[in-house]
Formats: structure tokens, sequence, C-alpha cells
């Protein structure tokens, strides 16, 4: 199976600041088919990406998402206080779907 | 808008059972595969099953092949998980998910339910 690496493990960082999160494959993910989801304490994960790069229904354009291959990276360009959570990319490209560790947003 | 309620969740002994439900509206779900993904406390997300929109294919994670069994009731628009011979690994949060593509299936989610606690301890 696709073992993921996100990176780093905890990010500090300030409102108004931007925000690059990594995700790493073990091997190529076929097709971009990686999302990222948020998930804040004590609620279920939201989609914000699926494909490398397309947002989800009502996703702020403020986070994006690139990448191909074995790499990855969300971007969230200005952050606001509700963005303080973990995330979490998921690849799809190959059975089973597989989970990175997550990197927890923090404040600063 | 989509809605997804698990229930069922609590306290079993290891070798127990317990049966999850998932309750859903606000979506066609004859035509959307569904999944159950957990997350054991303070860990990070496991998917565990896969079930299509009829109900012909499904798929497991190999940890819980021959004890789970996932099925789906179109006509009620509720999905369910059989947990049969449960471990104190199974211990989590377990979440149904739907998938994010209609027909065919994508295996990202894009809507979860708020989930529901699976202890098993003795």
């Amino acid at each position: 199976e696709i073992v993921l690496t996100q990176s780093p493990g905890t990010l500090s960082l300030s409102p108004g600041e931007r925000a690059t999160l990594s995700c790493r494959a073990s091997q190529s993910v076929s097709s971009s088919y990686l999302a990222w989801y948020q998930q804040k304490p004590g609620q279920a994960p939201r989609l914000l990406i699926y494909g490398a790069s397309s947002r989800a229904t009502g996703i702020p354009d403020r986070f994006s998402g690139v990448g191909s291959g074995t790499d990855f990276t969300l971007t969230i360009s200005r952050l606001e206080p509700e963005d303080f959570a973990v995330y979490y990319c998921q690849q799809y490209g190959s059975s089973p779907p597989t989970f990175g560790q997550g990197t927890k947003l923090e404040i600063k | 808008q989509v809605q997804l309620v698990e229930s069922g969740g609590g306290v079993v002994q290891p070798g127990g059972s317990l049966r999850l439900s998932c309750a859903t509206s606000g979506f066609t779900f004859s035509t959307y595969g569904m999944h159950w993904v957990r997350q054991a406390p303070g860990k990070g997300l496991e998917w565990v099953a896969f079930i299509r929109y009829d109900g012909s294919i499904i798929y497991y994670t190999d940890s819980v092949k021959g004890r789970f069994t996932i099925s789906r009731d179109n006509s009620k628009n509720t999905l369910y998980l059989q947990m049969n011979s449960l471990r104190a690994e199974d211990t989590a949060v377990y979440y149904c998910a739907k998938d994010g593509t209609s027909g065919n299936w994508a295996y990202y989610f894009d809507h979860w339910g708020q989930g529901t606690l699976v202890t098993v301890s003795s």
C-alpha cells in the first residue's frame, strides 16, 4: 500500500500568515488522485481538495493544492482563525486508500 | 443538504459484536458508493470498507476481512457495518462517508457523518 508522510508534524503560525503543508508518497500516486481534509477537535473531517488541486464545494479560495507523482502541497494563503486544525492528505489512486499521519496547524 | 447520521456505537467486550447504522438524507443514496472510515483515539484516519451504490462490489481493509460486513438498504437510505469478533484495536470513532463520485467510485470522501464511538474493552 502507498504510505503518505506529511510534514511538518506541527506548524506554528499566526493569523494572516501563509501556511505550506507537504505530503510525500512512497510511490507515485496515479492520476494525481490526492485529497486533503481538515479536522477540528471533536469534529468529522471536511474535504478541502480532491484531484490534487480541485477545491471542494464551499471551500474558500485561500486553500489551494498542487502536486503530482509523489510530492503534493496544500497552501493556505492567509490564515484565518478558523483554519487552525489538523490536516490530512489521502491518496485514492490505488487500493487501499491511505491517509497521511496529519499536520497540526497551531496558533503561534 | 447532505446529512449522514451514525448510530449503534458503544462499549463491547473483546470477541463481541456490534452493528453500526448510518442514516442518510439530502442526496440520491442509491447512486453513490459509501464507505466506513475509523479513527482510533488520538490517532489518524483509516479507511475500513466500501460498498458500491448497488451493493454489488464490496472491499475491506485487510485487518477487518472476515470479521466486518458492510451492507446497505437503498429503500431506507441507510448504510450498515456489522462488526463481529471485535478486538481492542478496533476501538475507534467510526465515520460513514459518502464517495465523491456517483455511479463509479472515486474513494475520496466528500461528506462525513459525525461519527460513533466503538470501545472494545473487558
